[in-house]
């Protein structure tokens, strides 16, 4: 079975700061990987998506993560964070291939601070 | 985009008694949804996935006889939490994915569950 986990439960920047969450997951086979983010009041939302090619994976909101297949991580970063990003950020895996089941962490909670 | 709808949003019952849960897919047809919970400060636990037409399949640890999951329609899954707890307490939240692409996947606004 597969795991995710997300080291930075809490995480406060200033406007401007530069912004990286990790992420390590563990599953013997090929993997598809996730980061979505809850912002305050609102539903889960996909961020950004990793399934095959390029390891750096540009997603919405000037967000970016890289598939590192010998460390099992897919690290979110962005270069400068804005109040409005402001959220809970949940990376999460599942499987390739068909129905799998999708595996999240126990999210990151990012406040920035103007 | 998709949506994916929950009712009731919030809901309070009696140790003992029956709440059902529902999660529609308002725009596109799913023949598979998923059902999720959150406990405070911790992750999104599923819990079962729901399939139209046939058994849902339960995650270890859940207890079917006790979250009964109906699939009746290709819009609309029921999660029903039967003799509640207050250790059921929780945030109960579903999705749904579009077309054959399963990651897609489109999550309700959740359900806050209280039992008293």
């Amino acid at each position: 079975a597969q795991s995710v986990s997300q080291h930075n439960h809490h995480v406060i920047l200033s406007e401007a700061a530069s912004l990286e969450l990790g992420c390590n997951y563990s599953y013997g086979g090929t993997v598809n990987l996730f980061w979505y983010v809850q912002y305050p009041g609102q539903h889960l939302q996909l961020l950004l998506k990793y399934f095959s090619g390029d390891p750096l994976v540009k997603g919405i909101k000037g967000f970016e993560a890289e598939f590192i297949k010998s460390k099992f991580s897919f690290n979110l970063r962005k270069p400068s964070v804005q109040w409005s990003d402001t959220a809970e950020y949940f990376c999460a895996v599942k499987a390739s291939g068909g129905y799998q089941k999708v595996t999240f962490g126990i999210g990151t909670k990012l406040q920035v601070i103007p | 985009g998709a949506v994916v709808s929950q009712h009731p949003s919030w809901v309070i019952c009696k140790s003992g008694t029956s709440v059902k849960i529902e999660c529609r897919s308002l725009d596109f047809q799913a023949t598979t949804m998923f059902w999720y919970r959150q406990f405070p400060k911790q992750s999104l636990m599923l819990m079962a996935t729901s399939n139209e037409g046939s058994k849902a399949t339960y995650e270890q640890g859940v207890e079917k006889d006790k979250f009964l999951i109906n699939h009746a329609s290709l819009t609309l899954s029921t999660l029903t939490v039967t003799s509640a707890h207050p250790e059921d307490s929780s945030f109960y939240i579903c999705s749904a994915p579009t077309g054959t692409s399963v990651y897609e996947q489109y999550f309700g606004p959740g359900t806050r569950l209280t039992v008293t």
